[in-house]
């Protein structure tokens, strides 16, 4: 059964600190791995990865994928309170099929 | 161009009773799915929809019924709400780029919070 684990669940940090979240996935027919990070309401898109060791980047948060031992790290630097929010991870399998974790609820403290 | 909106934003159910939630999306895409969101459970898929009058069943589909009879609405339907329906519903549409063999990213609806009392 295909599967995304998420790791930690929670997260509390002071602003300024860096933080890792991780994503490890089994997945049959792996095409890519997408983050999304979600406040009071709809996930929104952050990165997708289908390349190993190819790092993106998007201001404080970078990304990277390891198709050799299954996983995936967020890392956001300097955070500040704006990046509360639960950070989802989901691996693509074919052409039509998401398969999800269960998310990191990140906090940041003032 | 609105992306994908869902109606309604709210509702409040009592056991038994029936309604339909209506997703719709202005972007041409192919596929279409029903998630619930419960606390610490992540996203779980209700049912999906790869095209135009084709659906199929996702991880947690006992209780619901869709339908797409045409390619930018999916409706999502509860026959008798029950209280373990209780949850947050969101819409997602996307596409697989021609000769790609891959998905985009999901596009979300803003969510529907359903209670059922």
């Amino acid at each position: 059964e295909d599967k995304v684990v998420q790791s930690p669940l929670s997260l509390v940090v002071h602003e300024g600190d860096t933080v890792t979240l991780n994503c490890s996935y089994e997945v049959t027919n792996f095409r890519s791995l997408l983050w999304y990070k979600q406040e009071k309401k709809a996930p929104t898109f952050l990165f997708m990865l289908t390349s190993s060791g190819i790092e993106k980047k998007s201001g404080r948060l970078s990304s990277i994928l390891d198709k050799k031992e299954l996983f995936s790290i967020l890392n956001i630097t300097a955070t500040q309170t704006g990046d509360s929010a639960i950070y989802l991870c989901a691996a693509t399998s074919g052409t039509y099929k998401y398969i999800f974790g269960t998310g990191t609820r990140l906090k940041v403290l003032a | 161009n609105a992306g994908v909106t869902q109606t309604p934003k709210f509702r409040v159910l009592k056991t038994g009773q029936s309604m339909t939630l209506l997703c719709a999306q202005d972007m041409n895409h192919e596929y279409m799915y029903w998630y619930r969101q419960d606390p610490g459970m992540g996203l779980r898929l209700i049912h999906y929809s790869v095209g135009e009058g084709t659906t199929a069943k996702g991880e947690v589909p006992d209780g619901y019924n869709v339908s797409r009879l045409k390619k930018q609405n999916f409706l999502l339907g509860l026959e008798s709400a029950a209280p373990s329906q209780t949850s947050v519903y969101f819409c997602a549409s996307s596409y697989s780029p021609r000769g790609q063999g891959a998905l985009t990213e999901q596009y979300f609806g803003p969510g529907t919070r359903l209670t059922v009392t």
